[in-house]
């Protein structure tokens, strides 16, 4: 099928932690990969994307590498902050262009 | 405008009644979708519209959910004699269409059905 996986929250780290955030997917042929973010009150916004195989997307110091081997789309920040503090997305691009599939979310919690 | 704008952001309603939820996408945005996002819970798919047309409703969870769009414009989520499952935020986002899969959404229209 077409669907969208990532790990189940809410993760906890503290601030200046190593974040990762698992997410695979299934699909047909390469569909675009993105990471949404849903910081609390707000709406949900992309954070990054990548758009091709081996493509690493990064934005505020979040990056993730589109791994077509694996089918993987892993968001990983190399030390958090509490502003991270966010529900994150991961997200595929719909069969034909349409229909942007959404994973569960991951809920996390950064501590001062 | 400058951003997807939705609502009205917050609604009460008794169970059995009729609510409309409107969202204005980015202007020249040619697709439009809304999802549904229950408390806690992820985003989930109800419809999209490519232009004014609706080339997949496999999401709309019942026959009491409809969904218009006016040309390239604004849309209408009409929920019929709501249930109190329906409660959720409901979300509209906006996109350039075929290619791109980038969504811009809006701050979502809060629905709470007592």
């Amino acid at each position: 099928g077409n669907s969208v996986t990532q790990m189940e929250g809410p993760v906890t780290l503290s601030e200046e932690a190593f974040l990762t955030i698992n997410c695979t997917y299934t699909a047909t042929g390469y569909p675009s990969l993105f990471w949404y973010v849903q910081y609390p009150g707000e709406g949900l916004q992309l954070l990054l994307k990548a758009t091709k195989a081996d493509d690493k997307g990064s934005n505020k110091g979040f990056e993730a590498t589109y791994r077509k081997e694996t089918t993987s789309f892993h968001l990983e920040k190399g030390s958090v902050q509490v502003s991270d503090s966010a529900v994150y997305f991961c997200a595929r691009q719909g069969t034909g262009g349409f229909k942007t599939i959404f994973g569960a979310g991951t809920r996390l919690f950064v501590k001062a | 405008g400058a951003g997807v704008s939705q609502s009205p952001s917050n609604k009460v309603t008794e169970k059995g009644k009729d609510v409309e939820l409107r969202c204005d996408p980015i202007s020249g945005h040619t697709a439009l979708y809304w999802y549904r996002q229950r408390l806690g819970q992820g985003l989930e798919f109800l419809i999209y519209f490519q232009g004014n047309s609706a080339p997949d409703k496999s999401g709309l969870p019942s026959d009491r959910f409809s969904a218009e769009r006016t040309g390239e414009s604004v849309s209408t989520l009409t929920i019929q004699r709501t249930q109190q499952e329906d409660s959720a935020v409901y979300l509209c986002a906006s996109g350039m269409g075929l290619g791109t899969g980038e969504l811009f959404f809006g701050e979502g229209s809060r629905l709470t059905v007592l």
